[in-house]
């Protein structure tokens, strides 16, 4: 089946640093890729859609300016958190779709990032 | 926006039970995934379902689109089933992105 890799695993920084996270699609090519955020013992919450070759579409209420998507090619996508805080600290767990966009198509999960913000 | 629902939200059982774990949605999709989340964090994709029936192994899902619910059947349970289940919808016209149920975290024991 598709995989889908995320480098790191876990990260610890320090308040006010910038974090990346990137998402890979392993073996397909995915032009759109989802990020999401995991607080504990809650459900995954869409942060943002990434689309190859153009911006990303954020949903209500993420800033924009504080979670920057790169979606640099069909196998890439990077997540920056910039200037980073304790409310920061989450599971991090993007996915990427394995088709040509069509409707209803199988995502793939990576296995998460974790971020602790001290 | 739409609403998804699963329940029970908590379940434990002894090995070699069976469970029916349901996902109730409030509107109509393209698309309803069911995953389990491993300890780790791992989601592993277990059914593709929008609609019917599918059998994998000891697990089963079926989707009754019409009335917005499906279920995850688990028989023969083992410990290694243990982690939190959540079915996703991909909402009609939603532009494929998936919104998750609340998800039911399920505990095997010996």
């Amino acid at each position: 089946g598709a995989v889908v890799s995320q480098h790191p695993s876990r990260v610890i920084c320090k308040s006010g640093t910038s974090v990346k996270i990137e998402c890979r699609s392993l073996d397909f090519q995915a032009t759109t890729m989802f990020w999401y955020r995991q607080f504990p013992k809650k459900s995954l919450m869409l942060m943002a859609t990434s689309n190859e070759g153009s911006k990303a579409t954020y949903e209500q209420g993420v800033e924009k300016d504080k979670f920057l998507i790169n979606h640099a090619s069909l196998t890439l996508s990077t997540l920056t958190v910039t200037s980073a805080h304790p409310e920061d600290s989450s599971f991090y767990i993007c996915s990427a779709r394995d088709g040509s966009g069509g409707v209803g198509e199988t995502q793939y999960f990576g296995p998460g990032t974790r971020l602790l913000v001290l | 926006g739409i609403q998804v629902e699963q329940s029970p939200p908590d379940l434990i059982l002894q090995e070699g039970a069976n469970s029916t774990l349901r996902c109730n949605f409030s509107d109509s999709v393209n698309n309803l995934q069911w995953f389990h989340q491993n300890p780790w964090g791992q989601l592993i994709n277990l059914f593709y379902i929008p609609s019917g029936t599918k059998q994998n192994g000891r697990l089963s899902a079926t989707t009754v689109a019409t009335e917005r619910y499906s279920l995850l059947y688990i028989s023969s349970s083992q410990t290694t089933d243990s982690g939190v289940y959540f079915c996703a919808v991909d909402l009609t016209g939603g532009g494929n992105k998936l919104t998750f149920g609340t998800g039911t975290q399920l505990k095997v024991e010996l």
